[in-house]
């Protein structure tokens, strides 16, 4: 089963617009990561934030964790053409027990 | 080398065939992870190797047989699969702890 839930599931927008993505989960975590998959092939890794932290940043991307809601939101600012692809959030449960479960993800289209 | 290298790319098999996915990696990572990927889906974990002990095993039907023959090698052994078993099968790496994982590109398996 999926632990997580991402909204927007599809989001359409014009180069130079930031776009928020947002991820929630259902039990408590040890972090929650976020990746890019182009064109269905490997995901690549964009930023991990562990469950003791709020905020962090990683060049154009902004990601919040907020415990208490078991919410994370995902914010691409000044967006390219080439950040079109589906993103996802994962979660670590508690304990490392090294399962990474993905949430269903969001489509991004950036059009130039 | 940062990467997680999976052969082959495309692979179409047969019901009664038998056939195997291979993983690499030389980043040092002692986890190694096998997850499938429906089309417009998330990927679903399979299986988790820790110290090249299978650790997690996600109820998979037996006809899917992971292996780890050494630290940086994982194979996935397949025998009498179903069409529904026609998918994207990513591998994946990472340390033990607070890390993202590194995917490979991933193998597309079509089963006739």
């Amino acid at each position: 089963s999926q632990q997580g839930e991402e909204d927007p599931q599809a989001l359409s927008i014009q180069e130079g617009e930031n776009a928020t993505m947002n991820c929630s989960y259902k039990t408590s975590i040890n972090n929650l990561q976020w990746y890019r998959q182009n064109s269905g092939r490997g995901l690549v890794h964009l930023i991990l934030i562990r469950s003791n932290e709020r905020e962090k940043h990683s060049g154009r991307l902004r990601v919040t964790l907020d415990t208490s809601k078991k919410s994370s939101s995902l914010l691409i600012t000044a967006s390219r053409a080439a950040d079109t692809a589906s993103y996802f959030c994962a979660t670590d449960g508690a304990g490392n027990t090294g399962k990474l479960i993905f949430g269903q993800g969001t489509t991004l289209q950036v059009k130039p | 080398d940062t990467e997680v290298t999976q052969t082959p790319k495309h692979l179409v098999m047969g019901m009664t065939n038998k056939k195997s996915l291979k993983c690499e990696q030389h980043m040092g990572h002692r986890a190694m992870y096998w997850y499938k990927q429906k089309a417009k889906k998330p990927p679903e974990l399979m299986f988790v190797y820790s110290y090249e002990k299978l650790s997690i095993n996600e109820s998979v039907p037996s006809r899917f047989s992971p292996e780890c023959p050494n630290s940086s090698l994982l194979n996935l052994h397949l025998h009498a699969l179903q069409p529904e078993d026609s998918a994207l099968y990513l591998c994946a790496s990472s340390p033990l702890g607070d890390y993202g994982y590194t995917f490979g590109s991933g193998t597309r398996l079509t089963v006739v």
